[in-house]
């Protein structure tokens, strides 16, 4: 099946520095891609919708600013978390629909854990 | 907006069968999801479930549909170790093209020997 990759896995970093998560559609192209943000042990929260060409679309409450997401390709977004704090710290996952339109399944990445000290 | 609940935890003997359930808010819900998550890893789709469907069958999953109640359930039929995982319940609202997922609170399922 279709496979989405994240790199890096797992990062840690200090607070105020910036950190970048790359997903990636290995074997599909994906123009539109998304980000989820789970807290332990808790649900997935749809922070914003990444597409590729355009701006990408943010959930309320979540802030631009804070969670730049590049879609420059048709296989590659990146979520920089900028100035990243403690409170960031949090399992980042991505996913890609194989087609679009609402349609085609949708695959999930490995995840990519951070921890801002 | 949507809301999707589940139980937090289930525990059960090797070879029982498991039931999870799922109850969401959204009447405009098109289909419905069933993922499971590993420790540390992504989300794994299991099956999934069509609005005008009551109930889906596939190997040792059975996925039940009470739309009136709004109601989702899934049975794993003789459940192993390696099912020992967190089950999560999805749903897509009829706007947005179905692109948007409202995740359930995730149900942990337990596999005792």
């Amino acid at each position: 099946g279709a496979v989405v990759s994240q790199h890096p896995s797992r990062v840690i970093c200090k607070s105020g520095t910036s950190v970048k998560i790359e997903c990636r559609s290995l074997d599909f192209q994906a123009t539109t891609m998304f980000w989820y943000r789970q807290f332990p042990k808790q649900s997935l929260m749809l922070m914003a919708t990444s597409n590729e060409g355009s701006k990408a679309t943010y959930e309320q409450g979540v802030e631009k600013d804070k969670f730049l997401i590049n879609h420059a390709s048709l296989t590659l977004s990146t979520l920089t978390v900028t100035s990243a704090h403690p409170e960031d710290s949090s399992f980042y996952i991505c996913s890609a629909r194989t087609q679009g339109g609402g349609t085609g399944e949708l695959f999930f990445g490995e995840g990519s854990r951070l921890t801002v000290l | 907006g949507e809301d999707v609940e589940q139980s937090l935890f289930l525990s059960v003997r090797e070879g029982d069968s498991s039931v999870i359930n799922c109850t969401y808010t959204d009447s405009s819900s098109t289909y419905l999801y069933w993922y499971k998550q590993e420790p540390g890893a992504g989300l794994q789709l299991l099956t999934y479930i069509f609005s005008n469907m009551d109930m889906k069958q596939d190997q040792r999953l059975t996925v039940l549909l009470n739309k009136k109640d709004k109601h989702l359930s899934l049975r794993i039929a003789d459940t192993q170790t390696g099912d020992s995982a967190i089950y999560f319940c999805a749903e897509t609202p009829l706007t947005g093209g179905g692109n948007k997922l409202t995740f359930g609170t995730g149900t942990q399922l337990k596999v005792e020997l």
